[in-house]
C-alpha cells in the first residue's frame, strides 16, 4: 500500500500570512505515460464533508479561490494558501489515487488562526 | 445540483451486518464511478471502496476486503455498501462520494460528497 504522510500535524498561521502543508508518499505518484501526478488535496471544515480543492497535484477544482495552490511531483507535494482567510480554518488532507487498490489519505493537517 | 444522501446507518453489534444506501440526484448517475469513504469519530479520512460507472470494476481497502461489498442500481440512482462481519473498528461516519471523472481510465478523486451516515459497532 502507498502510505501518505503529512506535515505538520497542526499549524497556526496569522490572517493574511502564508500557510504551507506538505505531503509525502512512499512511492512515486507520477504516471510517466501521461506526466500526471495522482495527488489531490481536500479541505474539511468542522461538521462538514470534505471538499475537493486540488487534483493532478496542481489543478484547482471549480470554484476554489486562487489563493490555494498545489505543487510538487513524484513523492513530495505541497499545498499553499497564499494569504490565509478566517474561512480557511479546517483540516486538510492529501490523497493519492495512483493505485486503485487503495486510494489512501494522509493523516490530516489541522490549520488554525 | 448534485445531491448525495446516505442512509442506513445505526447501532449494530459486532459480527452483524448492515447495508448503507446513497441516493444520488442532479447528475447522470450511470456515467460516474462512485466511492465510499469513512471517518472514525475524531479521526481522519479512510477510503473504503469504489465501483466503476458500469459496475465492472470494484476496488476495496484492505481493511474491509472480503467483508464489505459495494454495488449500484442505476435504475434507482442508488449506491450501496453491504457491510458484513462488522467490527468495533468499523465505527465511523460513512460518506458516499461521486467520482469527478477527471481520469477517463480509472476512478480518481471525489468532487461531491454526501453528509454521511453514522455506523456504530458496539456490544
Amino acid at each position: 500500500d502507498i502510505v501518505m504522510t503529512q506535515s505538520p500535524d497542526s499549524l497556526a498561521v496569522s490572517l493574511g500570512e502564508r500557510a504551507t502543508i506538505n505531503c509525502k508518499s512512499t512511492q512515486s505518484l507520477l504516471n510517466n505515460s501521461n506526466n500526471k501526478n495522482y495527488l489531490a488535496w481536500y479541505q474539511q471544515k468542522s461538521g462538514q464533508p470534505p471538499r475537493l480543492l486540488i487534483y493532478w497535484a496542481s489543478i484547482r477544482d471549480s470554484g476554489v479561490p486562487d489563493r490555494f495552490s498545489g505543487s510538487g511531483s513524484g513523492t513530495d507535494f505541497t499545498l499553499t494558501i497564499s494569504s490565509l482567510q478566517a474561512e480557511d480554518v479546517a483540516v486538510y488532507y492529501c490523497q493519492q489515487y495512483y493505485s486503485p487498490l487503495g486510494y489512501t489519505f494522509g493523516q490530516g493537517t489541522k490549520l488554525e488562526i | 445540483q448534485v445531491q448525495l444522501v446516505e442512509s442506513g446507518g445505526g447501532a449494530v453489534q459486532p459480527g452483524r451486518s448492515l447495508r448503507l444506501s446513497c441516493a444520488a440526484s442532479g447528475f447522470t448517475f450511470s456515467s460516474y464511478d462512485m466511492h465510499w469513504v469513512r471517518q472514525a469519530p475524531g479521526k481522519g479520512l479512510e477510503w473504503v471502496a469504489v465501483i466503476s460507472y458500469d459496475g465492472s470494476k470494484r476496488y476495496y481497502a484492505a481493511s474491509v476486503k472480503g467483508r464489505f461489498t459495494i454495488s449500484r442500481d442505476d435504475s434507482k440512482n442508488t449506491l450501496y455498501l453491504q457491510m458484513n462481519s462488522l467490527r468495533p473498528e468499523d465505527t465511523a461516519v460513512y460518506y458516499c462520494a461521486k467520482d469527478s471523472g477527471y481520469d477517463a481510465n480509472e476512478p480518481g478523486v471525489s468532487d461531491y460528497w454526501g453528509q454521511g451516515t453514522l455506523v456504530t459497532v458496539s456490544s
